[in-house]
């Protein structure tokens, strides 16, 4: 089976654009997650759904960043306006629920300048 | 406090050698734990998961739990160059939360 699916997989973007992040989960997989990874904050859960409907949006920084997921197969993360602290690398992990263990995407490696 | 702490390393064992990687929980709510193993410039890879107190071994991987100390960790017998990597240790605040807190993670190199 297919695992967790990100694109874009690298995006340099200039200060100010807006950012689209896409994700599809596993298949059957009920929960999904969006974690951003930098060197000094480490893994960061910035939101996460459980049957398409967003649980814990706690971990979102600010009114710039915004997810969706319409359907049981993809989620989006949107960065605007972005700026140059957004750059990091986010993960989109699903997993089946009930305190079980997520599947994380290769990741979406985002550079502001 | 932060709800899941780990010494950050780095951490360098020789090669053949037990590693040791340590994680503490704050929620005593907690109920399950997962290692996942991230090579540099990699996602996130499960390795191990442990719901009961003692040990739970997979090959060369044992994870220990006690939930009296909220500690956990993971043993790496015969370490190769190959589990070189952060080691992340992770656990939900109770049982049913699917809100997975990650700590900081632990940096390992196997000299050989």
């Amino acid at each position: 089976d297919a695992g967790v699916i990100q694109s874009p997989r690298h995006e340099v973007t200039e200060m100010g654009q807006e950012v689209t992040l896409r994700c599809k989960p596993i298949s059957g997989h009920n929960s999904l997650f969006w974690y951003r990874q930098t060197m000094m904050r480490g893994l960061e859960l910035l939101i996460y759904f459980n049957n398409n409907v967003p649980i814990d949006d706690s971990g979102m920084p600010e009114d710039r960043f915004s997810a969706k997921m319409p359907n049981a197969s993809f989620s989006t993360l949107k960065i605007q306006p972005s700026e140059p602290r957004d750059s990091a690398v986010y993960f989109c992990a699903s997993g089946p629920g009930d305190s079980d263990a997520i599947y994380f995407g290769e990741g979406s490696w985002l550079t502001v300048v | 406090q932060k709800e899941v702490e780990q010494n950050s390393g780095p951490l360098s064992v020789p090669e053949g050698a037990i590693a040791s990687l340590n994680c503490t929980y704050s929620d005593r709510g907690s109920q399950s734990f997962f290692w996942y193993r991230q090579y540099s410039g990699k996602s996130p890879e499960l390795i191990m998961f442990i719901y009961s107190n003692g040990d739970k071994e997979d090959g060369r991987f044992t994870a220990q739990l006690n939930k009296a100390s909220q500690y956990v960790s993971l043993l790496i017998r015969d370490s190769q160059p190959s589990d070189s990597a952060t080691y992340l240790c992770a656990a939900p605040p109770n049982f049913g939360n699917e809100k997975l807190t990650f700590g900081t993670g632990t940096r390992l190199t196997i000299i050989p």
